[in-house]
């Protein structure tokens, strides 16, 4: 079975509103996540690093009040959308290192905004 | 800056032939590589990783090659089957095991495997 959770696997939303995604370690604990954002037909690019207990650290050109980022467990690791836009559609995807130092994604979240 | 990059966007192939996917990169301080699938819709499955003490790695059905001299990686499928067809990327981890960025993957651009029957 999956060992990360990511919920939900496909949100439409009205722009301006907000869309929280939830990504959760099923059987093992993870100080540290990850977020990436895939576009149609390209790669993942790395969003931010989700740090348990600690602001969250943000790449080059991700805007951190844009992309909140809560990581309140060993297991829980949020990423809020604030006031989306059209532009921010996209698949979202989280990760996170098990104890066999193995990295495992969820199975990511469609985000549309209208 | 540091990339990861394909040679071949996209790969065709028949049923029970073998494949054969190519990488680049660039950083020469990369230890650890990973092979990812990804299906439509879903997030990237896990095939097999290599560490750069090693230049070759197997699993069921894949092979994974290292060869550092030429920062190239590839992954070889035996025997491809239909089920197979999917985006395959390939990340690197430049920081080495323990490192504060261990984790940040960086992903190259995908091949689209395509497995006719």
């Amino acid at each position: 079975g999956a060992v990360v959770s990511q919920h939900p696997s496909r949100v439409i939303c009205k722009s301006g509103t907000s869309v929280k995604i939830e990504c959760r370690s099923l059987d093992f604990q993870a100080t540290t996540m990850f977020w990436y954002r895939q576009f149609p037909k390209q790669s993942l690019m790395l969003m931010a690093t989700s740090n348990e207990g600690s602001k969250a650290t943000y790449e080059q050109g991700v805007e951190k009040d844009k992309f909140l980022i809560n990581h309140a467990s060993l297991t829980l690791s949020t990423l809020t959308v604030t006031s989306a836009h059209p532009e921010d559609s996209s698949f979202y995807i989280c990760s996170a290192w098990n104890r066999g130092r193995k990295l495992f994604f969820g199975s990511g979240t469609q985000l549309s905004v209208l | 800056g540091e990339s990861v990059g394909l040679h071949l966007p996209t790969l065709s192939v028949q049923e029970g032939d073998n494949s054969i996917i190519n990488c680049a990169y660039s950083n020469s301080a990369s230890d650890y590589f990973i092979w990812y699938k990804q299906e439509s819709g879903k997030g990237p499955q896990f095939i097999i990783d290599i560490r750069s003490n090693m230049d070759k790695r197997q699993g069921q059905r894949v092979t994974v090659l290292l060869n550092k001299t030429v920062k190239h990686l590839s992954l070889q499928i035996a025997a491809t089957q239909p089920g197979d067809s999917a985006v395959y990327f390939c990340a690197e981890n430049g920081a080495g095991a323990g490192g504060t960025s261990y984790g940040k993957l960086t992903f190259g651009q995908g091949t689209i495997l395509t497995v006719h029957p």
